[in-house]
């Protein structure tokens, strides 16, 4: 069945640092890919996503590739700030419209 | 714009007892979602509505779970009885389409339940 494997975490990160978070998929055709962030205390939101291969999304400095060649979605940015400390969860929407989601990875950035 | 509002926070509930949750989406949202997410894991969904008919309900355990979306708008979700393994945050999310355009979900920030 379709699924979505992403790093565990938690991901510790000093400010400036760069940020990888994987993240790699499973589906029959050609589904969307999306990253949803979840701040503390609130609930999840859409951050970015991409429809087609080689797309890129991107939002807020954050950036994350369609490989259709490796399935993956990696979700990159290139200095992370403190108030990027969240859990971020890697999804894609599967023939039937639904959204399925990894388990999330914790990024705790230090100042 | 007012988010998505859900109610209770939290909840604490013995085995074999009930409980109802509650979520009011973005007004104008047509489709209303309810996941369940387990710590350690993601979200997961449990129903789905478009306007007050449901869409996708096939991962819900029926069972016990039970779910209403009188009149289009706000919904709850019940479990009757409850179980160890229920024990999660229940998600409420709606959006604008039925899934098929953006994709985008908007997220309550969730009831949490513990069963002991």
């Amino acid at each position: 069945g379709n699924s979505v494997t992403q790093m565990e975490g938690p991901v510790t990160l000093s400010e400036e640092a760069f940020l990888t978070i994987n993240c790699t998929y499973t589906a029959t055709g050609y589904p969307s890919l999306f990253w949803y962030v979840q701040y503390p205390g609130e609930g999840l939101q859409l951050l970015l996503k991409a429809t087609k291969a080689d797309d890129k999304g991107s939002n807020k400095g954050f950036e994350a590739t369609y490989r259709k060649e490796t399935t993956s979605f990696h979700l990159e940015k290139g200095s992370v700030q403190v108030s990027d400390s969240a859990v971020y969860f890697c999804a894609l929407r599967d023939s039937s419209y639904k959204l399925i989601f990894g388990s999330g990875t914790r990024l705790l950035v230090r100042p | 714009e007012a988010g998505v509002a859900q109610s209770p926070r939290y909840k604490i509930i013995e085995k074999r007892q009930s409980v109802a949750f509650w979520c009011n989406p973005i007004s104008g949202h047509a489709t209303l979602y309810w996941y369940q997410q387990i710590l350690g894991q993601g979200p997961k969904l449990l129903i789905q509505f478009q306007n007050n008919g449901v869409v996708d309900d096939s991962q819900l355990p029926k069972d016990r779970f039970s779910a209403e979306r009188l009149k289009g708008v706000d919904s709850t979700l019940k479990i009757q009885p409850a179980k160890l393994e229920d024990s999660a945050v229940y998600l409420c999310a709606s959006s604008l389409d039925s899934g098929r355009g953006t994709g985008e979900l908007f997220f309550g920030e969730g009831s949490r339940l513990t069963v002991l």
